[in-house]
């Protein structure tokens, strides 16, 4: 069966990094996108951007341009989510999400999510 | 930036009808979807392409869309269907999706 299986819950200083990781297996994986979308506590889901797994083309909104990374290693069909600068506000947990299959594009399969918190 | 805009919250007695709204400029050209989070979960679908049901999902689920506004009908909503409810669909460049604010559904 599909999963996806993140790395655990982290804990980061404000300007450090965190690198997430999500670990697909039960399909192909370069044939389908990973959504990256982050929930802050008690708050909504966002739509960080997304990554093509059979070529590493990756996009992601303006909000998170020149701090955010979406790489994959094919390898091991693991997707990772970098972000840089952390600030007290990008506590959330962050998910990946498998793309539909099909002509429309939505996040299908989750992750468990991985929680990231940043205090000082 | 491009927005979904939803109703903070919407409450219902069981049996009853609830729905929810959600509203974008991009509605009309761009597919609605809806996701279903229960406390401590991760999203579920319960909505694609502004009307289609996955399998799985309850027959009392269903999704419309007219003009700028999308909305997710649940008839007879039960006490299980209690959670965060979420629009979903393309932003103004095409290129990224967005997701509504979300609407806390209380059936009580």
């Amino acid at each position: 069966q599909i999963q996806l299986v993140q790395s655990g819950a982290e804990v980061k200083n404000p300007g450090a990094s965190v690198k997430v990781s999500c670990k697909a297996s039960g399909y192909t994986f370069t044939g389908y996108y990973m959504h990256w979308v982050r929930q802050a506590p008690g708050q909504g889901l966002e739509w960080m951007g997304w990554i093509n797994p059979n070529n590493g083309d990756s996009d992601y909104i303006q909000k998170f341009q020149g701090r955010v990374t979406m790489t994959r290693d094919t390898s091991t069909s693991t997707v990772y989510m970098r972000l840089s600068r952390l600030r007290s506000d990008d506590t959330a947990v962050y998910y990946c999400a498998r793309d539909h299959v099909g002509a429309s594009t939505f996040p299908d399969k989750w992750g468990q999510g991985t929680l990231v918190s940043v205090s000082s | 930036s491009y927005e979904l805009t939803q109703p903070p919250s919407v409450s219902v007695s069981p049996g009853q009808t609830a729905r929810i709204t959600c509203s974008g400029d991009g509605l009309p050209k761009n597919y609605a979807y809806w996701y279903q989070q229960k406390s401590g979960q991760v999203p579920v679908v319960v909505i694609y392409e502004d009307t289609n049901r996955p399998s799985g999902i309850p027959e009392r689920f269903s999704g419309s869309s007219s003009g700028t506004m999308a909305t997710l009908t649940i008839r007879g909503a039960q006490v299980e269907d209690e959670g965060d409810y979420y629009c979903y669909s393309i932003d103004s460049s095409g290129d990224h999706r967005v997701f509504g604010g979300g609407t806390k559904l209380t059936v009580l």
